[in-house]
């Protein structure tokens, strides 16, 4: 039973350079969340997904920042033209399709580190 | 005032003893509550949901106040390994709504 698979574990990019962060949910998990902490702050929400739907992108970026969880594959984080401000450790959680307040699981983060 | 609020800490205790960690929120429409640890920036890990009875799980329990709204933690004869940052965690817009961090509480337990 693997969890929640992230990759890459830590990605480095210059300033201007795109950066995409894959997540993979748990077996038979249908809902995507991807959250962001900064350093020496808590985690935030940034966007949930189904497959093929955005269905909560309150805490996203206005710019630079996308997201997308396709039919076949991982989920993506997309952020383009990165900034300092970028560098932050991303995670991503996921829950099972049924309701009732399920807790999300989290992978293992991607830690962005902006040259 | 923050969503989710929490004393950061930390809190330095010695091996054997019992601390507790308070946790408030400000949306009354909360629906699930969450304790979470995270180690050295690690991911999250759950530690336990909260229920309105409140509840156990070996040297842990949980209580939650909705009136005040309050959660609690209580750790009973603290290891070495309870060592982390105790986040308090709440879902506000649905069952499958997003997760509202607080920052966390730092536990240091020394032998």
């Amino acid at each position: 039973n693997a969890g929640v698979m992230q990759n890459p574990r830590h990605l480095v990019r210059r300033r201007g350079q795109e950066a995409r962060l894959r997540c993979s949910p748990m077996k038979g998990h249908s809902h995507v969340y991807w959250y962001r902490q900064l350093p020496e702050e808590g985690l935030k929400f940034m966007v949930y997904l189904q497959k093929e739907n955005i269905i909560d992108e309150s805490g996203m970026p206005k710019e630079r920042f996308s997201a997308e969880f396709p039919k076949e594959g991982p989920s993506i984080l997309r952020i383009q033209q990165v900034v300092r401000g970028d560098s932050a450790a991303y995670f991503c959680a996921s829950s099972p399709p049924a309701g009732g307040g399920q807790p999300q699981h989290f992978g293992d983060g991607t830690r962005l580190s902006i040259l | 005032r923050k969503e989710v609020e929490q004393d950061p800490g930390p809190f330095n205790v010695p091996e054997g003893a019992t601390v507790a960690f308070n946790c408030t929120y400000s949306n009354s429409a909360s629906q699930s509550f969450f304790w979470y640890r995270q180690d050295c920036r690690k991911e999250p890990k759950l530690l336990m949901s909260v229920y309105s009875s409140g509840n156990e799980d070996g040297r842990f329990t949980a209580q939650l106040n909705r009136a005040s709204q309050y959660i609690s933690l209580l750790i009973r004869d603290s290891k070495l390994s309870d060592s982390a940052t105790y986040l308090c965690v709440v879902r506000t817009g649905g069952s499958q709504g997003n997760l509202i961090f607080g920052k966390g509480t730092k536990l240091s337990v020394k032998p």
